[in-house]
């Protein structure tokens, strides 16, 4: 039981390029969400999707598309990269298990920089 | 609009001290909290959920313990130890799947 993976670990990107990070979770969750971590801000989040094929907008969604590919696999997809977007990436999942209501679990992480 | 804040940012402890992580919440009608660890360079890890019919949680040597009315919560620490040193994060949620996140404490605990 692998829980919450992501692809890859590292990434660096010159501006304008494109990418894909991917994200998997073998823990038959409904809901899968994307974050950005930067210092002094927290996490935020990008998009998240409550049941496969359904997506929304978070609180940064700008620069950024998502694709809920099956119940499993939810990918984040930067179209045009801008050195604004360097950031650690976090992708999550939640759903019921027992009495644990929306408990969310995360990945380790995609960590990318935009020159 | 729902806030959550973190009070220390930082926080130096010696070993074997007890400690307490705050965590406050802008809005009361909260459906459940969690609390994170994040070690450097790594993800999330979900250390205790509390719903809001709940007024604490506990695993092993954490206690978390929520207030609603005063907008609060609580992490308890008993007899901290090094492997404890990370950032802890609280998150409250609103009866949706969102989470908002505090911007965390950063604990270090030093033999």
């Amino acid at each position: 039981n692998a829980g919450v993976t992501q692809t890859p670990k590292f990434q660096v990107l010159k501006t304008g390029q494109s990418m894909t990070l991917q994200c998997a979770q073998d823990m038959n969750h409904n809901s899968m969400y994307w974050y950005r971590q930067d210092p002094g801000m927290g996490l935020r989040l990008i998009y998240y999707s409550a049941s496969e094929g359904t997506t929304d907008k978070g609180e940064v969604p700008n620069g950024y598309n998502v694709s809920r590919l099956n119940k499993r696999e939810f990918s984040l997809r930067l179209e045009s990269a801008a050195p604004s977007q360097t950031s650690v990436y976090f992708c999550a999942s939640s759903g019921l298990q027992g009495t644990s209501f929306y408990e969310q679990y995360f990945g380790p992480g995609t960590r990318l920089t935009v020159t | 609009k729902q806030e959550v804040t973190q009070i220390p940012a930082a926080l130096s402890v010696p070993e074997g001290e007890n400690l307490v992580l705050n965590c406050s919440f802008t809005d009361s009608a909260i459906y459940n909290l969690q609390w994170f660890r994040q070690d450097p360079g790594k993800g999330l890890t979900s250390l205790l959920l509390i719903q809001s019919s709940q007024r604490e949680q506990t695993s092993g040597r954490l206690n978390a313990s929520l207030d609603k009315s005063s907008g609060r919560s609580t992490l308890y620490i008993a007899a901290s130890q090094p492997g404890d040193s990370a950032t802890y994060l609280c998150a409250s949620n609103y009866n949706t799947d969102k989470l908002i996140f505090g911007t965390g404490t950063r604990l270090q605990v030093f033999p």
